[in-house]
């Protein structure tokens, strides 16, 4: 089976751009949560995605949004790029959504690089 | 909130030496407890897990954690540490509800 695979693996990028990342998860996984990994603030949650909605956010300004397509597919889209968000960014995928059942575990990506300069 | 705590930024072992990286929660009520590993330039893999009933849980590699209740902690063990085993190691914390939680990271490097 098929692991979570995200594209692009590295991105560069200038401020006020904005960006589209890709997540597939695993065959059957309805759930995709997103995280950004900085040396400074280390692992964040950005949002969960179950079902094509948006089931939590994590503290992110509006500029950070995601979506979910039928087939389970994710999209994470950051505009208006500033420095701060060089990042990795990393997508994982469960079965269920995180957190609803002592039997869900998350499956992570080798995530995307994005450098803003 | 629920939060985390990896004491050790850096451990450096010799290759053979046993290895013990801690993790301390702060939560209310007993949360979900995860060890993940990070290879330079990869994602998150999973070592193993704490749901409930056995406070002993073993994982993929050889490495094994211990809950401990009334300390609020989590530790992950190896007896003898391989150099392959030289990564980033992450504590994490889930409960009903909760968004996921993860630690600052333990560096480990290891030594020939």
């Amino acid at each position: 089976k098929a692991g979570v695979t995200q594209t692009p693996r590295y991105l560069i990028k200038t401020r006020g751009q904005q960006v589209t990342l890709s997540c597939s998860p695993i065959s059957g996984h309805r759930s995709v949560s997103w995280y950004q990994q900085t040396p400074g603030q280390g692992l964040q949650f950005l949002f969960e995605y179950f079902s094509e909605t948006q089931r939590n956010k994590g503290n992110f300004p509006g500029r950070f949004s995601g979506r979910q397509f039928s087939n389970s597919r994710s999209e994470m889209n950051v505009s208006t790029l500033e420095l701060g968000d060089s990042a990795l960014y990393l997508c994982a995928s469960s079965l269920a959504r995180i957190n609803r059942s002592a039997k869900n575990i998350q499956y992570f990506g080798a995530g995307t690089r994005l450098s803003v300069l | 909130a629920q939060s985390v705590t990896q004491p050790d930024i850096h451990i450096t072992v010799s290759e053979g030496a046993s290895l013990e990286l801690r993790c301390n929660y702060s939560y209310g009520a007993t949360p979900y407890l995860f060890w993940y590993v990070q290879s330079p330039g990869q994602g998150l893999q999973l070592l193993l897990k704490y749901f409930s009933g056995d406070t002993l849980v073993q994982g993929i590699k050889g490495f094994e954690a211990e809950f401990k209740r009334s300390q609020s902690s989590f530790n992950l063990r190896k007896p003898s540490v391989h150099w392959s085993d030289a990564a980033e190691y992450f504590c994490a914390v889930g409960h009903y509800g909760q968004n996921f939680v993860f630690g600052p990271g333990t560096r480990l490097s290891v030594l020939p």
